[in-house]
């Protein structure tokens, strides 16, 4: 069975810190998404890697995906209250199926 | 881009009624449709793998009498849970797969009085 850990599972942080929520697995998969979940909906895409060693940049956000693609990790750079929210990783498994597996999430809190 | 909608976003029940969701993809042809519950402040838990003109896969622990899955076309796929009770009250979200990228509903709050 894949699992993915994810970790801290919840943040409190003041706005301009920086954070950084890790996603472990001891299983190896072809790609691993990131995504924000706002409360009563549904969560939205932030970026998908692919290559073992990608690091994506999406603003403030950082993505990187590990070499032998069993892990990734999400920096943000000076947080902002808009950063709130519940950030979950996903992997993907089965080929190109669609089917995910998601970690615990991470619930980040940016005060202002 | 595309959108994938849920009807209703938020239901009440009696304990012992049946409760239907439904999950549509807008505009893209979903080859396959999933079906998550979520218990707050918690990830996503995938209940079932709907592919359209067959049955549902069902995960482990999911009960595929009391969550009937139907998915009779490319752009529907309906989730029924049959004699509803407290402890299913749940946030539950659909997404739907085209080949290429996933795009998930904006959730329905299931509540069960």
């Amino acid at each position: 069975t894949q699992l993915l850990e994810q970790s801290p599972q919840f943040l409190s942080i003041q706005e301009g810190e920086n954070l950084t929520v890790y996603c472990n697995s001891s299983s190896v998969f072809s790609s691993l998404q990131w995504y924000r979940q706002e409360p009563g909906e549904g969560p939205v895409l932030l970026v998908t890697v692919v290559t073992g060693g990608e690091v994506k940049k999406l603003k403030r956000l950082t993505f990187q995906f590990g070499d032998a693609r069993k892990d990734s990790s999400l920096h943000i750079t000076a947080a902002q209250t808009g950063d709130t929210g519940l950030y979950l990783c996903a992997g993907v498994v089965g080929g190109n199926t669609g089917k995910l597996i998601f970690g615990q999430g991470t619930t980040l809190q940016v005060k202002p | 881009g595309a959108v994938v909608s849920q009807h209703p976003s938020r239901v009440i029940c009696k304990s012992g009624t049946s409760v239907k969701i439904e999950c549509r993809s807008l505009d893209f042809q979903a080859t396959t449709m999933f079906w998550y519950r979520q218990f707050p402040k918690q990830s996503l838990m995938l209940m079932a793998t709907s592919n359209e003109g067959s049955k549902a896969t069902y995960e482990q622990g999911v009960e595929k009498d009391k969550f009937l899955i139907n998915h009779a076309s490319l752009t529907l796929s309906t989730l029924t849970v049959t004699s509803a009770h407290p402890e299913d009250s749940s946030f539950y979200i659909c997404s739907a797969f085209g080949g290429y990228e996933q795009y998930f509903g904006p959730g329905t709050r299931l509540t069960v009085t």
